[in-house]
């Protein structure tokens, strides 16, 4: 069973939706990363998080460490916005557990 | 801006061939990691280092070997290029936490 999961694994949205990705890890961990991916890209972390709420523009990411629960998301959804999301846990000092991805694709 | 470079974004290789993926971190990191990304199976680690000539092997270290001679830069090695390592590479650096990814590597090996 992986350490990480990932919900929804695909999402559909029309352009000016709330997005909501959900991230549960079933180990003790150091931080959270939320990472995105455009299609044929590299990897852009987003968010890294120990605790409580993180706003970059129109992104939010949540955790809960007691729940061991995180969610991203996008207020006011754009097609720019259609990539692969990836949670990703750190379990040290430096080993990042991965979760499969949620592919996000947005509508105009 | 804090950069991981990679040297080649897209690369065709011959079955048997020595390859050599380069990653150069220009922010004094003491970590950094090679990944490969594959459909289905995600990112999974193939070797990192903690400092100069350091190394440990990750999850999938099995027909990799690396370099670290100097801090700023990590190469992954293919001693004997095969198709089954067709992938995506991904490098990353990282200090005690925070991570920051190169643009990958597309390789393909026929």
């Amino acid at each position: 069973k992986n350490e990480v999961e990932q919900s929804p694994q695909n999402l559909t949205a029309q352009e000016g939706e709330f997005i909501t990705i959900n991230c549960s890890y079933s180990v003790g961990i150091s931080a959270l990363h939320w990472l995105q991916q455009h299609p044929g890209g590299g990897i852009v972390s987003l968010f890294m998080l120990s605790s409580g709420k993180k706003k970059h523009g129109r992104l939010i990411a949540t955790i809960n460490i007691q729940e061991k629960h995180s969610s991203l998301h996008i207020t006011a959804s754009h097609p720019r916005d259609s990539a692969v999301y990836i949670c990703a846990v750190l379990l040290n000092d430096y080993k990042l557990s991965f979760g499969a991805g949620t592919t996000v694709t947005v509508r105009a | 801006d804090v950069k991981v470079t990679q040297s080649s974004r897209y690369l065709v290789k011959r079955t048997g061939e020595k390859v050599f993926l380069e990653c150069v971190q220009d922010m004094d990191h003491e970590n950094m990691f090679w990944y490969r990304q594959d459909p289905g199976l995600g990112l999974r680690l193939i070797y990192f280092s903690y400092d100069v000539k350091m190394k440990e092997k990750g999850d999938i270290p099995e027909g990799y070997s690396v370099s670290r001679e100097k801090k700023e830069r990590f190469s992954l090695i293919l001693e004997s290029a095969s198709t089954n390592q067709t992938s995506m590479y991904l490098c990353a650096s990282s200090p005690r936490t925070g991570y920051t990814f190169g643009s990958g590597t597309r390789l393909t090996v026929v």
